[in-house]
């Protein structure tokens, strides 16, 4: 059965500090997608980031970069040099092999960014 | 373009009342998925409908919950009657099969249940 585990519920750090929010999955499946959502405290969930399973490149936005590795069933969201505007609940999700629309959250990481 | 719009975004009610949610989609999007979400948790997917059919309500609790989507665009989702367990947040998505995007869930601001 896919799950997604998101083993940091609560992380604090200083504005300008680096910050890396954990992501492991499980999936029978070989094909798949992982995503990472960005909840502000408006509630809306806001898309970051798609990956297939596939892809193992790292990609970098800006500020943002993620790392997937297959061999460790891991997608973990790195943020450099943080802001207070980047405080936030952050989710990780896993998508099903045969229906791409179905997904699977995890529990969420609330980043607290103090400036 | 408009995001995806729900109303009302924050319901108070008694248990045993019944309680509706509406949800218009972003244009063009042809599935439509309500969540709903726990304080402290993840979503988790309550029903997903491909235009007006229901394709997947397998978390849906059927004996008090309902949902429609007439016309493949608004949806609503019913609760009825409410118990204090229903007290959550609860989000709709839509998503489109086309371009880029495909499969990317856009999310609207919820609705705050709270059920005294």
């Amino acid at each position: 059965a896919q799950k997604v585990t998101q083993a940091q519920t609560e992380i604090s750090v200083v504005e300008k500090e680096d910050v890396t929010l954990d992501c492991v999955y499980e999936t029978r499946d070989t094909t798949y997608y992982l995503f990472w959502y960005k909840q502000p405290p408006s509630g809306e969930l806001v898309f970051l980031i798609r990956r297939n399973s596939f892809d193992e490149q790292n990609e970098i936005s800006g500020r943002y970069s993620w790392n997937f590795q297959k061999s460790t069933s891991s997608f973990n969201f790195t943020i450099t040099a943080s802001q207070v505007v980047d405080s936030a609940v952050y989710f990780c999700a896993l998508s099903d092999a045969y229906n791409f629309n179905k997904f699977y959250f995890g529990s969420g990481t609330k980043l607290n960014v103090k400036p | 373009e408009a995001g995806v719009v729900q109303s009302p975004r924050y319901k108070i009610i008694e248990k045993k009342q019944p309680v509706a949610f509406w949800c218009n989609p972003i244009s063009g999007h042809n599935t439509l998925y309500w969540y709903r979400q726990n304080l402290g948790q993840g979503p988790e997917l309550l029903i997903r409908y491909e235009n007006e059919e229901a394709v997947d309500d397998s978390q849906l609790p059927k004996d008090r919950f309902s949902a429609e989507r007439l016309k493949g665009v608004d949806s609503t989702l019913k609760i009825q009657p409410a118990e204090l367990g229903d007290s959550a947040v609860y989000l709709c998505a839509s998503s489109s099969r086309d371009g880029s995007s495909y499969n990317e869930q856009f999310f609207g601001p919820g609705t705050r249940l709270t059920v005294l």
